[in-house]
């Protein structure tokens, strides 16, 4: 079976414009969280989705926005993108939220100049 | 506040020693942690996981070492490879309401010297 699949793989934009990101989550995963990964850190919390809703969220502001669609892939965005934003944005399956074992895409490299 | 973190940001072993990590946490209340490698532009990769029920659990050339004394835990790589060469992580796997997020430390750089 396919892992998680991100894209686009890398990601150029400008200060001020906004990015949508994407994922699918593992095959039979309801669930899928959203991780933005700074270089020499780890991995910070923005959300989580279950079967369409947010269930949980981080300390992002609310440049940051998401959602999950019926086939459980999940998209996210950001507005008013800030030199800060550059970073490498993961996504992350599980089966449920019961199910705590979370597996990680390749992730998008996102670069605002 | 409640964090994850490090020891040491980076450690280096010959190629068949054996490798330990470690790692400390602060809340008293998490159930669960799992560790992770991350392999230069890779995203994390699942190593192994245990509960707060347990104090050891054991992989394919992983254990995880848990003391909820000290609120610490371990790692152990048994004779390393080159290509254990990577970032690890733990992570706390918090719940939240009904959601659970994890909260993971800053990593260690592990170098496996041939």
């Amino acid at each position: 079976d396919a892992g998680v699949t991100q894209s686009p793989t890398h990601l150029i934009k400008t200060r001020g414009q906004h990015v949508t990101l994407r994922c699918s989550p593992i095959s039979g995963h309801k669930s899928v969280s959203w991780y933005q990964q700074v270089l020499g850190q780890g991995p910070q919390f923005i959300f989580q989705y279950y079967e369409k809703e947010e269930r949980g969220r981080g300390n992002f502001p609310d440049r940051f926005s998401a959602r999950q669609f019926p086939n459980y892939s999940s998209e996210l965005n950001v507005n008013a993108l800030l030199l800060g934003d550059s970073a490498l944005y993961l996504c992350a399956s599980s089966r449920g939220l019961a199910q705590e074992t979370q597996y990680f895409g390749p992730g998008t490299r996102l670069l605002v100049l | 506040g409640e964090s994850v973190g490090l020891h040491l940001p980076t450690l280096s072993v010959q190629e068949g020693d054996n490798s330990i990590i470690n790692c400390a946490y602060s809340n008293s209340a998490s159930d669960y942690f799992i560790w992770y490698k991350q392999e230069s532009g890779k995203g994390p990769q699942f190593i192994i996981d245990i509960r707060s029920n347990m104090d050891k659990r054991q992989g394919q050339r992983v254990t995880v070492l848990l003391n909820k004394t000290v609120k610490h835990l371990s790692l152990q790589i048994a004779a390393t490879q080159p290509g254990d060469s990577a970032v690890y992580f733990c992570a706390e796997n918090i719940l939240g309401g009904s959601a659970r997020q994890l909260t993971f430390g800053s990593g260690t750089q592990l170098t496996v010297l041939p």
